[in-house]
């Protein structure tokens, strides 16, 4: 069974950079088959694609984020990354990691999320 | 590509059928449209993948259809567990989420 677990701080101070681990268990980081996503979600609201990352390192980005976005993944760790830097209040959200099927796009995998607060 | 979903709320009884539209602002590829069910507390589930099929633990009170830009999921006969916020999704050139509709009892 394949579990996904977002760590990282949970409180991060306006302008300074959000990050965020996924450690992948019961499964391999390395296949072409899948690919590496963070998603997140603000309090009773709906979803936002961030971006995500194949094993080969290939990238892609939410077009409003891109710039201050870094997706990275280790996989000698098992674990995938994500980097935001200049973060505002309105970055406060739950963040989820989650593995995407190459085939379909498809999210069947989630992390339990990571609530980051952005607050001073 | 922007997917609208209507309605935003839907307020039913168990055993009533429902059905949640999806439209993308252009034509997608029904391989890359899903659904998920989320939870108050939980992640999205996968629901339903590439448009029609039923992911794994999917009951098929749950079903899935649609194709262009208009897209809809159905609830046959709503159970208890079936009171939730469902989203519909696409995997294209970006990924986008739709605003989610809430069925409440």
């Amino acid at each position: 069974q394949v579990q996904l677990q977002e760590s990282g701080p949970r409180l991060v101070k306006p302008s300074q950079t959000l990050s965020l681990t996924c450690t992948v268990s019961g499964g391999s980081i390395r296949s072409g088959a899948y690919y590496w996503s963070w998603i997140r979600q603000y309090p009773g609201k709906g979803l936002e694609w961030i971006g995500y990352i194949y094993d080969s390192g290939s990238t892609f980005y939410n077009p409003s984020l891109e710039s201050r976005l870094t997706i990275s993944i280790d996989t000698s760790k098992n674990q995938f990354f994500l980097n935001m830097t200049s973060v505002t209040a309105a970055d406060t959200a739950l963040y989820y990691c989650a593995r995407g099927r190459h085939d379909y796009g498809d999210y069947y995998y989630w992390g339990r999320g990571a609530l980051v607060t952005v607050s001073s | 590509i922007v997917l609208v979903q209507s309605p935003g709320t839907l307020s039913l009884s168990p055993g009533e059928r429902v059905t949640i539209s999806c439209r993308a602002s252009q034509t997608v590829r029904t391989s890359y449209l899903a659904w998920y069910q989320q939870r108050p507390g939980q992640p999205p589930r996968l629901l339903i993948y590439g448009t029609t099929s039923r992911a794994t633990g999917t009951p098929d009170r749950f079903s899935g259809g649609g194709s262009g830009t208009d897209f809809t999921l159905t609830i046959s006969r709503l159970e208890p567990e079936d009171f939730a916020t469902y989203f519909c999704h696409y995997y294209g050139n970006s990924v986008s989420f739709g605003g989610g509709t809430k069925v409440e009892i």
